[in-house]
């Protein structure tokens, strides 16, 4: 399978805390970016990171790539409660029109 | 501006049946894209159009086909319903259709299959 995995599956962590995820692929990429999904809704698109970037912002998001070892982190600092959700990494095997996704980390901020 | 609309949220069909989902992009999009999404596979893609013309497909037997008309709004039909064909299906919206942007995703159909 071409799909990315997450780790860990699942996190839990309690509000104000930082919650760090990764991802790893398979194949190299154009861009990798993360989704969230709250439970059974659809996806909401979080972040970009292009295969030439290192790492990237977005408030309280931080994500970084490495080609070297196919592999992605996503940083959320200060956690809340309103964070719990899944968390997908996508990647596009050179396509450039189809993503494959993770399986996902399952996080859950406690108040 | 609106967002992805999918219809209908919810279906309960019987085995053997046929359905049609349909998905309304945001104003302007040409390309839609459709997933499936289950417990044990996860997301995986199923095929994505653009202005009318399927550009690429997924690993999904030919059940699975799906159609995007002149205004960009997408369907796709699942025949011959089997019971592992229940899952949440999603559509993702975008400009070009190319993954070096985000994609807009709807809120999904929840297909069950009975």
């Amino acid at each position: 399978s071409q799909q990315g995995e997450e780790d860990p599956q699942a996190l839990s962590i309690q509000e104000g805390e930082n919650a760090t995820m990764n991802c790893s692929y398979k194949t190299s990429i154009n861009n990798l970016q993360w989704y969230r999904q709250n439970s059974g809704r659809g996806l909401v698109h979080l972040i970009l990171i292009r295969s030439n970037e290192r790492e990237k912002h977005s408030g309280r998001l931080r994500v970084t790539l490495d080609t070297s070892k196919k592999s992605s982190s996503l940083l959320i600092t200060a956690s809340r409660a309103a964070d719990t959700a899944s968390y997908f990494c996508a990647t596009d095997p050179n396509t450039g029109n189809q993503f494959y996704f993770g399986t996902g980390t399952s996080l859950t901020v406690i108040p | 501006k609106a967002g992805v609309t999918q219809t209908p949220r919810y279906l309960i069909k019987t085995r053997g049946q046929q359905v049609t989902l349909s998905c309304s992009p945001i104003s302007g999009h040409r390309s839609v894209s459709w997933y499936q999404q289950t417990p044990g596979q996860g997301l995986q893609f199923l095929f994505e159009y653009f202005s009318e013309t399927q550009r690429n497909k997924g690993n999904f037997p030919g059940r699975f086909s799906g159609r995007q008309f002149s205004n960009s709004r997408s369907e796709m039909n699942v025949s011959t319903l089997e019971l592992g064909d229940s899952a949440l299906y999603l559509c993702a919206s975008s400009l070009q259709g190319y993954t070096n942007y985000g994609y807009t995703f709807g809120s999904g159909t929840r297909l069950t299959v009975v």
